[in-house]
């Protein structure tokens, strides 16, 4: 079965330096994943997402890769502000299965001033 | 697009008891929706897919008689957890079935 997995629980980093978030799946057949922000006692927050047809995404702070060769994503957060602040987790899923999405462990980031 | 609301937002019940969470999608039809569980520092897992107009699916360990899914409409489905106990306090959320899967924010309960 699927399973997507982090490398790091913990990430402490300086306001203003860059963040990155690793992320492991295991189903190879996994083609759409999607990293989301979760602030205490609220529900996940979509930031971005990729499609396996992809390598590469792109939005505003946030940056997504791909590799699909040894199946891990990462989360790169540039500038990183106090607002970020919160765990992260990556999700995948197979679109031919529905939407239905299996999460990884989570890492939570924690920026200093 | 793709608005859920969750409702309540939390909740506190004695043992035995059973609580009724709604999920609403605002501004999509949603003929499918998926119901999550999430224990303290943990990550989510998928509990169920509640289908518009048929029986939900569970996943492998959940017991569909003690988490009842409704999906009468195209725009709400509700999870009862039936005759709770202390080990069911956890954090319930609900996400619509669309690509981005937006998630609603989720429902604290506490069973004392």
């Amino acid at each position: 079965g699927e399973s997507v997995g982090l490398h790091l629980p913990t990430l402490s980093v300086q306001e203003g330096d860059n963040s990155i978030i690793n992320c492991a799946y295991s189903n190879s057949a996994s083609d759409y994943f999607i990293w989301y922000k979760q602030e205490s006692g609220k529900g996940p927050q979509f930031i971005i997402d990729i499609r396996s047809n992809m390598d590469k995404r792109q939005g505003q702070r946030v940056t997504v890769l791909l590799n699909k060769t040894v199946k891990h994503l990462s989360l790169q957060i540039a500038a990183t502000q106090p607002g970020d602040s919160a765990v992260y987790f990556c999700a995948a899923s197979l679109q031919a299965a529905g939407n239905k999405l299996t999460f990884g462990g989570g890492t939570r980031v924690l920026v200093k001033p | 697009g793709a608005v859920v609301s969750q409702h309540p937002s939390w909740v506190i019940c004695k043992s035995g008891t059973s609580v009724k969470i709604e999920c609403r999608s605002l501004d999509f039809q949603a003929t499918t929706m998926f119901w999550y569980r999430q224990f303290p520092k943990q990550s989510l897992m998928l509990m169920a897919t509640s289908n518009e107009g048929s029986k939900a699916t569970y996943e492998q360990g959940v017991e569909k008689d003690k988490f009842l899914i409704n999906h009468a409409s195209l725009t709400l489905s509700t999870l009862t957890v039936t005759s709770a106990h202390p080990e069911d306090s956890s954090f319930y959320i609900c996400s619509g079935d669309s690509t981005e899967a937006f998630f609603g924010q989720g429902t604290r309960l506490t069973v004392v």
